[in-house]
């Protein structure tokens, strides 16, 4: 079975400075795709980025940036110039390729402080 | 539209009460899911449909009982629950597996079980 791990609780970070979020795994699989999902007070999960499995390259949207190291099973997220709008907790998810089922870690808390 | 809308956001119920989350997309995504989560928590999930046919039931009790009618539309009808149901229930859709399966969420709904 697979296991996501996120390490860090709670994070925070000065508004327009930069913060990483870990996230590791373990999967005996060769495909698959990982994701990270923002969960903002208002309940609804978001998806931030998505990585696949197969892409040696990282994945970035906007100030948002993935290192994807496979050998490691690690899956960290860069959140730059950080923004008020950023604060919620971030799940980081794992699905096999030809399987619907997502795997989620237990989430960071990330405040943002003005 | 890039949206999942479930209805209602907030339900309080009777552990001898029926009633039926909903959950609508018009994504023409052919996979729905139903996700549970307690707080400070992450997601759990109870059912995925996959082209309307029940593809993963995650062991939940017989008191859930999902119903997919239509390839948008996606019900979880409950029945004698206990108080420890109390959680945030969110609908999430996407394409079937193996075709980039990034998920999308509704608000969820709020039930509380009294």
């Amino acid at each position: 079975a697979q296991t996501v791990t996120q390490s860090q609780p709670e994070m925070s970070v000065q508004e327009a400075e930069t913060v990483t979020l870990s996230c590791t795994y373990d999967t005996s699989e060769s495909d698959y795709y990982l994701f990270w999902y923002k969960q903002p007070p208002s309940r609804q999960m978001i998806l931030v980025i998505r990585q696949e499995a197969y892409k040696q390259q990282n994945a970035t949207e906007n100030r948002f940036s993935v290192n994807f190291q496979k050998a490691a099973k690690s899956f960290s997220l860069k959140i730059s110039d950080s923004q008020l709008g950023d604060a919620a907790m971030y799940f980081c998810a794992y699905a096999n390729f030809g399987n619907e089922k997502l795997t989620f870690g237990t989430g960071t808390r990330l405040t943002i402080i003005p | 539209d890039t949206e999942v809308t479930q209805t209602p956001k907030h339900l309080v119920m009777g552990m001898t009460n029926k009633k039926s989350l909903k959950c609508e997309q018009h994504m023409g995504h052919r996979a729905m899911y139903w996700y549970k989560q307690k707080a400070k928590k992450p997601p759990e999930l109870m059912f995925v449909y996959s082209y309307e046919k029940l593809s993963i039931n995650e062991s939940v009790p017989s008191r859930f009982s999902p119903e997919c009618p239509n390839s948008s539309l996606l019900n979880l009808h409950l029945h004698a629950l206990q108080p420890e149901d109390s959680a945030l229930y969110l609908c999430a859709s996407s394409h079937p597996a193996g075709r980039g399966i990034e998920a999308f969420f509704g608000q969820g709904t709020r039930l509380t079980v009294v």
